[in-house]
């Protein structure tokens, strides 16, 4: 069975610093990775994936992830964080194939400060 | 295209009544599934369907019940309603790009 867990609940960075959002996996087959964000009062969007490849994947809003096999890691990264990055966003797993039920994890709270 | 289109967006109920959450989309999906969102606990898959015909149990699939009777239409059903079903429930279907589309939620309370 797959299962996520994301650490640290509520991140706060300062406008312009790195945003680093950190996801580990469970799963015990080769996963399908992903990222989503939730801006308040509003659905869940999808920022990036990793399915099969190059296992640095880049998305929307200038984020980025890299799946990291030994590590079981999938950690979301921002260079320079803005104002409108704050928001929750999800780390989910699947089981990598058409049929396979996403899983999420607890969520990270994003503040930005100017 | 609507995409996912889910409602009620509001409902209260009270304790012991039942209903059903409409859930339908138009994108020939075959994979749909229900969450449920509370605080700090993420969002908690409570039954999914791979098709037609096919549905299956998530994490938190007490309580609820799920048919499949057309790829389009995926109704979630409260049996009997408790306080511990207060939630934003979300409907959502995947394409074979792996990307869920998300309905708007439905946020109900049960009294």
């Amino acid at each position: 069975a797959q299962s996520v867990t994301q650490l640290g609940s509520h991140v706060s960075v300062s406008e312009g610093a790195l945003v680093l959002l950190r996801c580990n996996y469970s799963s015990s087959v080769p996963p399908y990775l992903f990222w989503y964000v939730q801006y308040p009062n509003q659905g869940l969007q999808l920022l990036l994936k990793y399915t099969t490849g190059a296992t640095l994947v880049k998305g929307i809003n200038g984020f980025e992830a890299e799946f990291k096999k030994s590590e079981t890691s999938f950690h979301l990264t921002k260079p320079s964080a803005h104002m409108s990055d704050a928001a929750e966003y999800f780390c989910a797993v699947s089981d990598g194939w058409q049929g396979g039920k996403l899983i999420f994890g607890q969520g990270t709270e994003l503040s930005v400060k100017p | 295209n609507a995409g996912v289109t889910q409602t009620p967006k509001f409902q209260v109920l009270k304790t012991g009544q039942s209903m059903t959450l409409q859930c339908a989309q138009d994108m020939n999906h075959e994979y749909m599934s229900w969450y449920r969102q509370d605080p700090g606990m993420g969002l908690r898959l409570i039954h999914y369907s791979v098709g037609a015909g096919i549905t299956d149990q998530g994490e938190v699939p007490n309580g609820y019940n799920v048919s499949r009777s057309t790829t389009e239409d995926f109704p979630l059903r409260l049996l009997s309603a408790a306080p511990s079903q207060t939630s934003v429930y979300f409907c959502a279907s995947r394409g074979q790009d792996e990307k869920l589309f998300f309905g708007s939620g439905t946020q109900l309370s049960v009294l």
